[in-house]
């Protein structure tokens, strides 16, 4: 089955600077990538997705790229705020298997 | 839409009890999952539903979990008996069809303490 390793497990930021949390997965037949974000004691919440056909996709401060052939993918946060501090998880599912897998997460801090 | 519903939000119970949790999808999602989340082995999905039918639960860890989708608007997760290891934050998601079944939408999730 699929295999989703993210790193790293925690990041720390001052406020202003960029994050970028990365994923590798293993299955090729993956061809959707989502990203969820989970603040203490919530939910996670779908913050951005990208699919096989697309390299990058931005959504003001937030950004995907995805690398098809070495079968790995990453988030990146512009200009953080205290509010993007949460727990990051990103997850691949793909072909008529619609089971996503998650990877462990990424606790993301932002100092003011 | 009110979202994923469950409940209860949290549950504390003794060691060979049995433990139903509840979920209600948004009106008009076709597929329902179960997962579990743990600081150990992070988000876990336990069994999925299309269309009320079970369609993969090879994720429910042993014959103690059980899940069932009687109507497109409810169902449940029961662990019979119950023990500490079943400690866990229990979340339902659902998710549309018709090409969307990828992009789940998570309920609040009910902490369940098996002591």
């Amino acid at each position: 089955g699929e295999n989703v390793e993210q790193h790293p497990s925690t990041l720390s930021v001052q406020e202003g600077d960029s994050a970028v949390i990365k994923c590798t997965y293993s299955d090729s037949a993956s061809n959707y990538f989502p990203w969820y974000k989970q603040e203490l004691g919530k939910r996670p919440q779908l913050i951005i997705d990208i699919r096989s056909n697309v390299g990058e996709k931005k959504d003001q401060r937030i950004a995907v790229t995805l690398n098809k052939t070495a079968k790995h993918f990453s988030l990146h946060i512009t200009e953080t705020q205290p509010e993007d501090s949460a727990v990051y998880f990103c997850a691949a599912s793909g072909g008529s298997n619609y089971k996503l897998t998650f990877g462990k997460g990424t606790l993301l801090t932002v100092n003011p | 839409d009110a979202g994923v519903i469950q409940s209860p939000r949290h549950e504390v119970t003794e060691m060979g009890q049995e433990v139903t949790l509840r979920c209600k999808p948004i009106s008009g999602h076709n597929s329902l999952f179960w997962y579990r989340q743990t600081m150990m082995r992070g988000l876990e999905l336990l069994i999925y539903f299309n269309n009320n039918v079970p369609i993969d639960d090879s994720g429910m860890p042993e014959d103690r979990f059980s899940a069932k989708m009687p109507n497109a608007s409810f169902s449940t997760l029961k662990i019979q008996p119950s023990e500490p290891r079943d400690s866990a934050v229990y979340f339902c998601a659902s998710s549309p069809g018709q090409g969307q079944r990828e992009k789940l939408f998570f309920g609040s999730g009910t902490q369940l303490s098996v002591l």
